[in-house]
């Protein structure tokens, strides 16, 4: 079974611009969690969705915003970027929304913004 | 509001030595916790979780972690440290939480700030 996709792996952008990433989630899984990666912050909740319905927000600005498609792929974009987005965006699903189901997380996308 | 706490930010040991990764947490309801490990330039990759079922967890590549909830503690042991378990490692925790499209999720992980581990040869 393919696992988490995430595309694309390498990005980089300029102040002001906006970015899209997108996951695709392990085949059967429900639910697509978002986090951001930085050596300051650490691993940072940005936010989950679940059958198309955003179910969880971090604490992001709403220059951060995301979305589930029917088929359970999902995207976020991060729109007027600014130096400090830059970070990798992990990507994780898992199958449903239980206490005890385990995320499995894509390889990331790496933004650098300059 | 959950946390977790990871005590050491690094941790060095010798090939063929045992391991110790400590992992403290917080949580008003009871939590699921999880072991993440990291390898440079990777995405994260369970290593084991607790559910519940049993207070001592056995993950993959001979990892495992016990559940004391007296000391609200889930350590990370293997008894052989191999080369290749150099990596970053994550203790998370995820607790039920009111959901912002009503009823309730599990959808948020709150990850401590991760060991690195150093595997000497």
């Amino acid at each position: 079974k393919a696992g988490v996709t995430q595309t694309p792996r390498y990005l980089i952008k300029t102040r002001g611009q906006q970015v899209t990433l997108s996951c695709s989630p392990i085949s059967g899984h429900r639910s697509v969690s978002w986090y951001q990666q930085t050596p300051g912050q650490g691993l940072q909740f940005l936010f989950e969705y679940f059958s198309e319905t955003q179910r969880n927000k971090g604490n992001f600005p709403g220059r951060f915003s995301g979305r589930q498609f029917s088929n359970s792929r999902s995207e976020m974009n991060v729109s007027t970027l600014e130096l400090g987005d830059s970070a990798l965006y992990l990507c994780a699903s898992r199958r449903r929304g239980g206490l005890f189901d385990e995320q499995y997380f894509g390889p990331g996308t790496r933004l650098t913004v300059t | 509001a959950q946390s977790v706490t990871q005590l050491d930010s690094h941790v060095s040991v010798s090939e063929g030595t045992p391991v110790l990764l400590r992992c403290n947490y917080s949580s008003s309801y009871s939590p699921s916790l999880f072991w993440y490990v990291q390898h440079p330039n990777k995405g994260l990759q369970l290593l084991l979780k607790y559910t519940s079922a049993a207070t001592l967890v056995k993950g993959i590549n001979g990892f495992e972690a016990e559940f004391k909830k007296s000391e609200t503690s889930f350590h990370l042991t293997k008894p052989s440290a191999h080369m290749s378990d150099a990596a970053e490692y994550f203790c998370v925790v995820s607790v039920l939480r009111e959901s912002n499209a009503g009823g309730t999720s599990y959808g948020k992980l709150t990850f401590g700030q991760g060991t690195i581990l150093t595997v000497h040869p």
